[in-house]
């Protein structure tokens, strides 16, 4: 079963414009932590943010916030303030505290930054 | 704090052949997943090593096979390689213990395996 949904394959955003990239995710378990991962088209994977399932507030770091709305099993990544070095692919991922460290991966989203 | 390393970068075989892809991960962490990405098929789990045992495994066939040493370096070998084998390899690190799921894997570069 799909635990990670991202819905949208591509997204445009002009460059300094905020965007939001939508993530989906499927579990039972309370206790589980939400990650975003960027991929350049160099290919290495760059951790950005993880918010924890217990975490009250929303996880931020720089640019980037974790819009966390765990009634709607909803992680959505917001960039602020777009950069042209911001286009890249971007994965939402999960992890379950019963499943070890596996980790699930959507299918990601590809952001182009319009200059 | 030196990050995951991955060898080689590139690599480039023939049908049938075999080949084993190393990753180093960050110091102190004692948990290696290795990853298949396509352009088809995106990011799929191959298997995770914790403490040299094989703790996860993805849904791949048996020609794919790893192993991880006391210093938490992982190899990850495949066998009579065929045309979709053709991917990018991911390694990511973590420390590892289940106790706490907001520790996030560590990625290293990745290795390029094309086969001709």
């Amino acid at each position: 079963a799909q635990k990670i949904t991202q819905t949208q394959p591509g997204m445009f955003v002009q460059e300094k414009e905020a965007v939001t990239l939508d993530c989906t995710y499927d579990t039972s378990d309370p206790s589980y932590g939400l990650f975003w991962y960027k991929q350049p088209s160099s290919g290495e994977m760059i951790f950005l943010i993880y918010q924890g399932s217990y975490d009250q507030q929303n996880a931020t770091e720089g640019r980037y916030s974790l819009n966390f709305q765990k009634a709607r099993k909803s992680a959505n990544l917001v960039i602020s303030a777009s950069q042209l070095g911001d286009s890249a692919m971007y994965f939402c991922a999960m992890r379950l505290l019963n499943t070890g460290n596996q980790f699930y991966f959507g299918t990601g989203t590809s952001l182009t930054v319009i200059p | 704090k030196a990050g995951v390393t991955q060898t080689p970068r590139y690599l480039i075989k023939t049908r049938g052949q075999q080949v084993t892809l190393s990753c180093s991960p960050i110091s102190g962490h004692r948990s290696v997943s290795w990853y298949q990405q396509t352009p088809g098929q995106g990011l799929q789990f191959l298997f995770e090593y914790f403490s040299e045992t094989q703790r996860n495994k993805g849904n791949f066939p048996g020609r794919f096979s790893g192993r991880q040493f006391s210093n938490s370096r992982s190899e990850m070998n495949v066998s009579t390689l065929e045309l979709g084998d053709s991917a990018l390899y991911l390694c990511a690190s973590s420390l590892g213990g289940t106790g706490d799921p907001n520790q996030p894997q560590h990625f290293g570069d990745g290795t390029r395996l094309s086969i001709l």
